[in-house]
């Protein structure tokens, strides 16, 4: 059963255009949201974190968007660079854990985001 | 002030063995996780250490055992391997506490032939 859905599976986008991906999860208990950026070979780099008390966070060109009622929460990035070109995954996480606020992380499957100069 | 990193980067092995992976978490952390990636998917969370113990465990077999040690690296075992085990093996860290990051470590690339 896959808690959080991803989509679009790809995307291209032109040099400087906006990058919009998007998630949608089931568990209402998930209280943390982050976006990895994985470029191939590498491990997954957090780029940007969301908590649900707030329904926007922007860290530079990068924008989450946050829609508790729907379940639902988007990256943006702005100005879109080739340098950007790899693999973003949104993530859950949620309920108290052992230990702190983070259990494990459920990813979604993942967009290939493509920047054409 | 080094990352996460893991050993090896990469390892060729064939149905029914056993394997170990290690993991060392960035300095000041003391809670490990470990995520199974297969090719064009995410990242799938197997099991999580902390004080030496499994904390948490995702749904994979007894197959998958783990341990961290005192200075909070960590091992993950895989026996009787199967061809569906071949994948990236991610490791993260974290410390403990309130909004804290999990950070990956690079991964072990395993194929199973």
């Amino acid at each position: 059963q896959q808690q959080v859905k991803q989509s679009p599976q790809s995307l291209i986008v032109q040099k400087g255009g906006i990058s919009i991906i998007n998630c949608a999860y089931e568990n209402t208990a998930f209280d943390y949201f982050p976006w990895y950026q994985q470029f191939p070979g590498k491990g997954p780099a957090l780029l940007i974190a969301i908590r649900p008390d707030v329904s926007e966070k922007k860290e530079g060109r990068f924008t989450i968007s946050f829609n508790k009622s729907a379940k639902q929460f988007s990256l943006h990035i702005m100005d879109s660079q080739p340098g950007d070109s790899a693999t973003y995954f949104c993530a859950a996480s949620g309920g108290m854990n052992y230990g702190g606020s983070q259990g494990n992380l459920i990813f979604g499957k993942g967009t290939k985001l493509s920047v054409k100069p | 002030d080094a990352g996460v990193t893991q050993s090896p980067t990469h390892l060729i092995k064939t149905r029914g063995q056993q394997v170990t992976l290690r993991c060392s978490p960035k300095s000041g952390h003391d809670t490990v996780s470990w995520y199974q990636q297969a090719l064009g998917q995410g990242p799938q969370f197997i099991f999580q250490y902390y004080e030496e113990e499994e904390r948490q465990r995702g749904n994979f077999p007894d197959r998958f055992s783990g341990h961290q040690f005192p200075n909070y690296s960590s091992e993950l075992n895989v026996n009787a391997l199967l061809l569906g085990d071949s994948a990236l093996y991610l490791c993260a860290s974290r410390a403990r506490g309130f909004q804290e990051t999990q950070y990956f470590g690079p991964g072990t690339r395993l194929l199973v032939l």
